[in-house]
């Protein structure tokens, strides 16, 4: 089946250092979707990419979609302790709109 | 706030018995999606409902059930609970090429 993977799968990193996840499917995207649970949490929507080659930016973070549309980036500019959460991608199952298959997972912890 | 309910917060029992865990979808939204979250692990697609029907189908155990009534509100069903079924059970609602909306979860612990 389609597997979502995702690396690395713990980061920790002084505040102020940038971060990267990266995340690569085994079968090509219609889209890739991007969420952040915060410890304790639960996971909470950041973006959607669809096209191929999509670069998209939220404040510090820039969210890339592959060109082949099986792999995607998160990259945090600067980060904050607020940044402090498991970061996840998720694309559509194949043939289907509305079934997710979630990464692994990143977890980014972020100390002053 | 994402608009999503999930009853109870916190359920501790033991093995053997059964629960049932509840979600109220966000206004509007007819899909309801169940997801098992175990100790830093990531989140394992359990099933979906579309409009009460059932759309697709995870890894989700027989012992496991789930329906979704006709005011969409949906309950997961979990009997014969073991020790591994301990874990943070997730719903959301949304979908179908559109951002998924997470309830607060219910954390089942089993004894």
């Amino acid at each position: 089946g389609q597997q979502v993977m995702q690396i690395p799968q713990y980061q920790h990193v002084q505040e102020g250092e940038d971060f990267t996840t990266y995340c690569n499917s085994s079968t090509t995207l219609s889209n890739i979707q991007w969420y952040k649970q915060r410890p304790g949490g639960h996971p909470v929507f950041l973006i959607q990419l669809v096209k191929s080659g999509e670069v998209k930016k939220q404040k510090r973070l820039t969210f890339q979609f592959g060109e082949a549309k099986k792999n995607s980036s998160l990259h945090i500019t600067a980060t904050q302790t607020t940044d402090v959460g498991t970061y996840f991608c998720a694309g559509p199952v194949a043939g289907t709109a509305s079934k997710l298959t979630f990464g692994t997972g990143t977890r980014l912890q972020v100390t002053l | 706030d994402s608009g999503v309910t999930q009853t109870p917060k916190h359920l501790i029992t033991a093995t053997g018995q059964r629960v049932t865990l509840r979600c109220s979808p966000r206004s509007g939204d007819l899909s309801v999606y169940w997801y098992q979250q175990s100790l830093d692990q990531g989140l394992q697609f359990l099933i979906q409902y579309y409009n009460g029907e059932e759309r697709a189908k995870g890894n989700i155990l027989e012992r496991f059930s789930a329906q979704q009534f006709p005011d969409l509100h949906s309950e997961l069903n979990l009997s014969s609970l073991e020790l591994g079924d301990s874990a943070l059970y997730f719903c959301a609602s949304g979908g179908n090429n559109q951002p998924q909306h997470f309830g607060d979860g219910t954390r089942l612990s089993i004894l």
